[in-house]
């Protein structure tokens, strides 16, 4: 079971509200991801780090932005969420390090509404 | 944002049967498979992975088969259990590429009993 968390689990707000999804990781590992996901459907990278001070744009074209001052927590931030961003946004890391060749562990997830 | 009406393919299974989930991928640069479960409200579970110097990997209850050929993956599960009902994800990536994965349409997997 990997450790890695992401709060809140769901999350109802109004348009135009600023939010921001926690993701923590208590393995060490240097690299993280943001993926979002729609019901049924396969995940999207939208955002990645490979270790601290380091932040890129994934392949999905995303308004959130993303912060890495610490290598066990990368949290996402929508200044101004829409109606649009509801999604669920899962979390993971990966340790390159390793002899799994850089597997990705992921969060439970965050079911985010914007209403 | 919200897709709608899209469904997933979906696998009826009864429980003892095996089951053989499949995949195409893409990029056939891609060295490294990766098969995850995801169960509903969760998020991936890492299942197992298979390198494209291997065609055949097992664990346990669990077998992945990988034709570079046709860019064709798949996934066998033995003795299928209820708890086997997921989604059934496979990405794949390449090395140096920084570990940045690409993930296929998934497959509900249902296991009737």
């Amino acid at each position: 079971e990997a450790d890695i968390y992401q709060t809140p689990r769901y999350l109802v707000i109004g348009t135009g509200k600023k939010i921001t999804l926690e993701c923590s990781q208590t393995m060490g590992h240097d690299k993280m991801y943001w993926y979002q996901q729609d019901p049924g459907m396969e995940l999207h990278l939208i955002h990645y780090s490979y270790g601290v001070n380091s932040t890129e744009k994934g392949d999905l074209s995303s308004e959130s932005t993303v912060s890495r001052i610490r290598t066990e927590h990368f949290p996402l931030t929508l200044e101004s969420a829409r109606p649009s961003h509801t999604s669920q946004y899962l979390c993971a890391s990966s340790d390159v390090t390793r002899a799994l060749r850089g597997t990705q562990y992921f969060g439970p997830g965050t079911r985010l509404t914007v209403l | 944002g919200e897709s709608v009406g899209l469904h997933l393919p979906t696998l009826s299974v009864q429980e003892g049967d095996n089951s053989i989930i499949n995949c195409a991928y893409s990029n056939s640069a891609s060295d490294y498979f990766i098969w995850y479960k995801q169960e509903s409200g969760k998020g991936p579970q890492f299942i197992i992975d298979i390198r494209s110097n291997m065609d055949k990997r097992q664990g346990q209850r669990v077998t992945v088969l990988l034709n570079k050929t046709v860019k064709h993956l798949s996934l066998q599960i033995a003795a299928t259990q209820p708890g086997d009902s997921a989604v059934y994800f496979c990405a794949e990536t390449l090395t140096g590429g920084g570990n940045k994965l690409t993930f296929g349409t998934g497959t509900q997997l249902k296991v009737e009993l």
